[in-house]
């Protein structure tokens, strides 16, 4: 089946320009993630989702950062007036159960946000 | 403060010679310690979960182990597509289902 999507796949934005980064997760797949990756890092977690609500978002850096999932299926993480410190990778992933056994997570292929 | 370090940031072999990654971690109440592969461009590829000490997994030419402080995935005669980084994560107790990330090896496999 299909994996997790993610669009656009390149994002070039200048400074102050607001951005929409959108998820298609796994169909069927109850948790949603967003993670940020800085070049030679790992990912770092940003928000969760299980379904349609936003249960933890104790990882976005401002209040510039908003993320939702309106009908439990595609995500969109929004980010306004963008800084140049937000230049980075936005990976999303989706797991098929949100607690137990087999909650490993599937990756998309991330959106790379360069803020000029 | 949950955390991940993996060593070494970086290795480079021979194709045929065997090795070990480690991640060494502490987190409050381990739910389970996540591998995955990335590729440069891509987003990362789930290998492995361990869920508890003494727990082994095997896929090919990988085979992840995990004690109460760290794991380790050794790599056995690795070929040149085996290069990539590899990334450990732990996903701890309690309400949240975040996984914490290390910042991976750099893995590198000559012909």
């Amino acid at each position: 089946g299909a994996g997790v999507s993610q669009s656009p796949r390149y994002k070039v934005a200048k400074r102050g320009q607001d951005v929409a980064l959108r998820c298609d997760p796994i169909s069927g797949h109850v948790s949603l993630f967003w993670y940020q990756q800085a070049l030679g890092q790992g990912p770092e977690f940003l928000t969760y989702f299980q379904n349609e609500a936003q249960l933890d978002k104790s990882g976005l850096p401002s209040d510039r950062f908003f993320a939702e999932r309106p009908e439990g299926s595609v995500s969109t993480l929004k980010i306004q007036r963008t800084q140049q410190e937000d230049s980075a990778v936005y990976l999303c992933a989706s797991s098929l159960f949100s607690r137990g056994l087999n909650n490993e997570q599937f990756f998309g292929p991330g959106t790379r946000l360069t803020v000029l | 403060e949950d955390q991940v370090t993996q060593s070494p940031e970086a290795l480079r072999l021979q194709e045929g010679e065997s090795s070990s990654l480690n991640c060494s971690y502490t987190v409050s109440g381990l739910r389970g310690l996540f591998w995955y592969r990335q590729d440069p461009g891509k987003g990362p590829e789930f290998l492995f979960t361990l869920y508890s000490a003494g727990e082994e997994k095997e896929k090919e030419r990988l085979k992840a182990t995990l004690t109460k402080k760290e794991s380790f995935l050794h790599i056995t005669a690795p070929k040149p597509e085996d290069s990539a980084t590899y990334l450990c994560a732990v996903q701890a107790g309690g309400a949240t289902n975040k996984l914490i990330f290390g910042t991976g090896t750099l893995l590198a496999v000559q012909p």
